[in-house]
């Protein structure tokens, strides 16, 4: 089946140490993002990818950093220097802007952060 | 800048009835485009729609209905028949096309319960 797949579904750790959460898709969408929502808040933008090997900072990147070394996965690692890191991550994927085109986004089941 | 509201922090409704969810937005572009997700207890977030700014059709899927109306700049969401199975936050957003390709603001959501 075609989607997009995050793990783990639950993460703890302590504070001070770096945290990798994993998105994949099979898709073979072009462009992948990674959003951060709080408890009773939308979506907020950390970073995204409109092609392999290059991506953009969203709208509260500083403590995040990001690769896309390969079409199908966008890993995001929550550094020490975040600092309020507790959050559900969700990580999505969408066919690129093409012809003046926007596509929907398609999201995975997300991964709740908990530091402690 | 863009920005998307949702006012109805809440709603709560009884089983058939109908109901409607609040989405107005701000945008300078002339292209733009509009989408409604749904994020059940799980927390994944499931498309709904995409609506480009040049199409002000309403759209109709079975209970769900859409009213685009630019002169209001808004995109309402009406469910009809309301089910215990709608329960879940919902989520309009807005993508500008000029400007900022294929991000999503996101606004805050709307938590839908159905009352059996």
């Amino acid at each position: 089946d075609g989607g997009i797949t995050q793990s783990p579904k639950y993460l703890f750790r302590k504070e001070g140490q770096n945290v990798t959460l994993s998105c994949e898709q099979n898709l073979n969408h072009d462009a992948m993002y990674w959003y951060r929502q709080d408890p009773g808040q939308g979506l907020r933008l950390i970073y995204y990818s409109q092609i392999v090997n290059d991506f953009q900072k969203g709208d509260i990147a500083e403590g995040y950093s990001v690769s896309r070394e390969k079409k199908e996965s966008f890993p995001l690692t929550v550094t020490s220097a975040q600092k309020n890191p507790t959050a559900f991550y969700l990580c999505a994927s969408s066919g690129n802007r093409d012809f003046g085109l926007t596509y929907e986004q398609y999201f995975g089941p997300g991964t709740r952060l908990t530091v402690t | 800048a863009q920005k998307v509201t949702q006012a109805q922090t809440e709603i709560s409704v009884v089983e058939k009835e109908d109901v409607t969810l609040d989405c107005v937005y701000e945008t300078r572009d002339t292209t733009y485009y509009l989408f409604w997700y749904k994020q059940p207890p799980s927390g994944e977030l499931v498309f709904l729609i995409r609506r480009n700014s040049f199409d002000e059709q309403n759209e109709i899927s079975g209970r769900y209905s859409w009213n685009f109306q630019k002169s209001t700049s808004s995109f309402n969401f009406t469910i009809t028949a309301s089910q215990v199975v709608d329960s879940a936050v919902y989520f309009c957003a807005l993508s500008e096309a000029e400007t900022s390709g294929s991000r999503l603001t996101f606004g805050e959501g709307t938590q839908l319960t159905v009352n059996p």
